[in-house]
């Protein structure tokens, strides 16, 4: 089955400073790789997603780029701000309607 | 865009009691639900994956018969704790597909004592 790897586990930055999140996939048949962001006590919140059709895709400071090759996945935070501090994880699935497979998390925190 | 809700949001019971988790889809129709859970500083876990009008299907490790899911409606699942111990506790999130993206709920912190 799926394999999802998510790197860092936790990344601390200055407000202002771009932050990298990476994410590996084993299985070639996916292709929908979607970002959640969680706070403490709550649900998981779509921030972006993208598919296996395009390489990157991009929402104001928010972006995710793909590569299908190297089979990995990356999320790119610009001009971080402190509200910006949740634990972000990445997801794999290898059509619509299946269970997305998560990484491992990563905390994230940005200091004023 | 989509919304997804559960109710309740906290519940604490007692060793031994039975505990029944919502999960609803306020805006569209879900054929599959699915029911993660998450256990402090960790990610979510599948449990399974529940079908309207059908059994739900159940990862490895998962007792069917400690945790029922019945999937009744197209907006509605439930998951049932039953019979709870102490280390049933977790945080159990549902979620389901709306069009081409997957719209997690709230979750509910359960708490066994």
């Amino acid at each position: 089955g799926e394999n999802v790897e998510q790197h860092p586990s936790t990344l601390s930055v200055q407000e202002g400073d771009s932050a990298v999140i990476k994410c590996t996939y084993s299985d070639s048949a996916s292709n929908y790789f979607p970002w959640y962001k969680q706070e403490l006590g709550k649900g998981p919140q779509l921030i972006i997603d993208i598919r296996s059709n395009v390489g990157e895709k991009k929402d104001q400071r928010i972006a995710v780029t793909l590569n299908k090759t190297a089979k990995h996945f990356s999320l790119h935070i610009t001009e971080t701000q402190p509200e910006d501090s949740a634990v972000y994880f990445c997801a794999a699935s290898n059509q619509a309607g299946t269970a997305l497979i998560f990484g491992k998390g990563t905390t994230l925190s940005v200091s004023s | 865009g989509a919304v997804v809700s559960q109710h309740p949001s906290r519940v604490i019971c007692k060793s031994g009691t039975s505990v029944k988790i919502e999960c609803r889809s306020l805006d569209f129709q879900a054929t599959t639900m699915f029911w993660y859970r998450q256990f402090p500083k960790q990610s979510l876990m599948l449990m399974a994956t529940s079908n309207e009008g059908s059994k739900a299907t159940y990862e490895q490790g998962v007792e069917k018969d400690k945790f029922l899911i019945n999937h009744a409606s197209l907006t509605l699942s439930t998951l049932t704790v039953t019979s709870a111990h102490p280390e049933d506790s977790s945080f159990y999130i549902c979620s389901a597909w709306g069009g081409e993206t997957q719209y997690f709920g709230p979750g509910t912190r359960l708490l066994v004592l």
